[in-house]
């Protein structure tokens, strides 16, 4: 079935450093891909997404790259800061019908 | 927007004991999630509606499940009876109904069964 595999489950840096977390999928219909944050004890929140017209998109230190034919998608944390410390999911569109898939989570842990 | 409401925060109850999760979507929504996560599981889809209609229940772990939307604005998921297994947070999430299909998490129910 389908599936969105992520990588890697847990990532330190150094602040300043980047990070980047890569997810990978295995059905071609998806057309929508994003990114959730969740701090400890907190809700999943949105931070970016992408959708398949595009292969790149940015938002501060933020930035998410698609390719679809090689059926992977990242995310880029640039000049990390000890908050950007949460667990990230990347999620992509179930065929079209509206709901999302999950990867299983990426721990990203910022030391200052 | 007060955005997605939850209720309630956290709920102890014991084993065998029936619980009502509740969940208020944000006005104009179409498209209402049930999530359970565990650290073992991660984040796991349980049921979706889109205008009230239930569309997908497979990840529905058993019968002592039932999800119902009666309206556009309220939501409940049961377990009866509860099991110690069922401990997680359970989360409520909203969309559009129509694309893109940005979701929007509540603050989520913790449940532990005991």
């Amino acid at each position: 079935g389908e599936n969105v595999e992520q990588h890697p489950s847990t990532l330190s840096v150094q602040e300043g450093d980047s990070a980047v977390i890569k997810c990978t999928y295995s059905d071609s219909a998806s057309n929508y891909f994003p990114w959730y944050k969740q701090e400890l004890g907190k809700r999943p929140q949105l931070i970016i997404d992408i959708r398949s017209n595009v292969g790149e998109k940015k938002d501060q230190r933020i930035a998410v790259t698609l390719n679809k034919t090689a059926k992977h998608f990242s995310l880029h944390i640039t000049e990390t800061q000890p908050e950007d410390s949460a667990v990230y999911f990347c999620a992509k569109e179930r065929g079209s019908q509206g709901n999302l898939i999950f990867g299983k989570g990426t721990k990203l842990s910022v030391k200052p | 927007d007060a955005g997605v409401i939850q209720s309630p925060r956290h709920e102890v109850t014991e084993m065998g004991q029936e619980v009502t999760l509740r969940c208020k979507p944000i006005s104009g929504h179409n498209s209402l999630f049930w999530y359970r996560q565990t650290m073992m599981r991660g984040l796991e889809l349980l049921i979706y509606f889109n205008n009230n209609v239930p569309i997908d229940d497979s990840g529905m772990p058993e019968d002592r499940f039932s999800a119902k939307m009666p309206n556009a604005s309220f939501s409940t998921l049961k377990i009866q009876p509860s099991e110690p297994r069922d401990s997680a947070v359970y989360f409520c999430a909203s969309s559009p109904l129509r694309g893109p299909y940005e979701q929007y998490f509540g603050p989520g129910t913790r449940l532990t069964v005991t």
